[in-house]
């Protein structure tokens, strides 16, 4: 199975700052196949990139993905209360598709 | 755009089996494969696996292979996911979950507590 680490895990910023997180996989996969998702308390996971930089439907330019083969990162600018949640990333080319633990943006 | 609803909270003896449904609406639910998660109290997400709507054919992650069977019926576009002899580390959350580019949507999530 292809395993995915993410870090850090958790990461504190302030409103308007920039955030990075890391998805590493344990093999190479095609960015084709990469996605992240936000997920807040209560809630069901929500969709925020696919194909490693496409933003899904609804998701403001303040996110963006990049990387390629095992190293992915999703950015976060100009911080808001509102992006306080769980973000997980994921690989759904080999199966079974599988995801990173999580990391958790505190606000 | 298209919604998932799926069935309410279940709470089950060990060795007992537990069916959840996820209804589709707003898309042609044979377009789209459905995916189930689950997420047990506090940690991350755990493919289950997926099921064709068209054909009904199926992958299941290898530790719930002979546990868990995914079936659809495509007169009322719901998808089914039924665990047999559950354990209580079989609860969790359960997720069903549109196989697009990426899982879009997701349903709302279908509580599954396994307690003697």
């Amino acid at each position: 199975d292809i395993v995915l680490t993410q870090s850090p895990a958790t990461l504190s910023l302030s409103p308007g700052e920039r955030a990075n997180l890391s998805c590493r996989t344990s093999q190479t996969i095609s960015s084709s196949y990469f996605a992240w998702y936000q997920q807040k308390p209560g809630q069901p996971p929500r969709l925020l990139m696919y194909g490693a930089f496409n933003r899904a439907t609804g998701i403001p330019d303040r996110f963006s993905g990049s990387g390629s083969r095992t190293d992915f990162t999703l950015t976060i600018n100009s911080l808001e209360p509102e992006d306080c949640a769980v973000y997980f990333c994921q690989q759904y080319g080999f199966s079974p598709y599988t995801f990173g633990q999580g990391t958790k943006v505190e606000i | 755009q298209g919604q998932l609803v799926q069935s309410g909270a279940e709470v089950k003896k060990p060795g007992a089996s537990v069916k959840v449904s996820c209804k589709a609406s707003g898309y042609t639910f044979t377009n789209y494969g459905i995916d189930w998660v689950r997420q047990a109290p506090g940690q991350g997400l755990e493919w289950m696996g997926w099921i064709s709507t068209y054909k009904g054919d199926t992958k299941v992650a290898q530790k719930l292979q002979g546990r868990v069977t995914m079936t659809r019926d495509t007169s009322t576009d719901t998808a089914y996911l039924e665990v047999r002899s559950l354990r209580p580390d079989d609860t969790a959350v359960y997720y069903c979950a549109r196989d697009a580019e990426g899982f879009d949507p997701w349903g709302q999530g279908t509580l599954v507590t396994v307690s003697s």
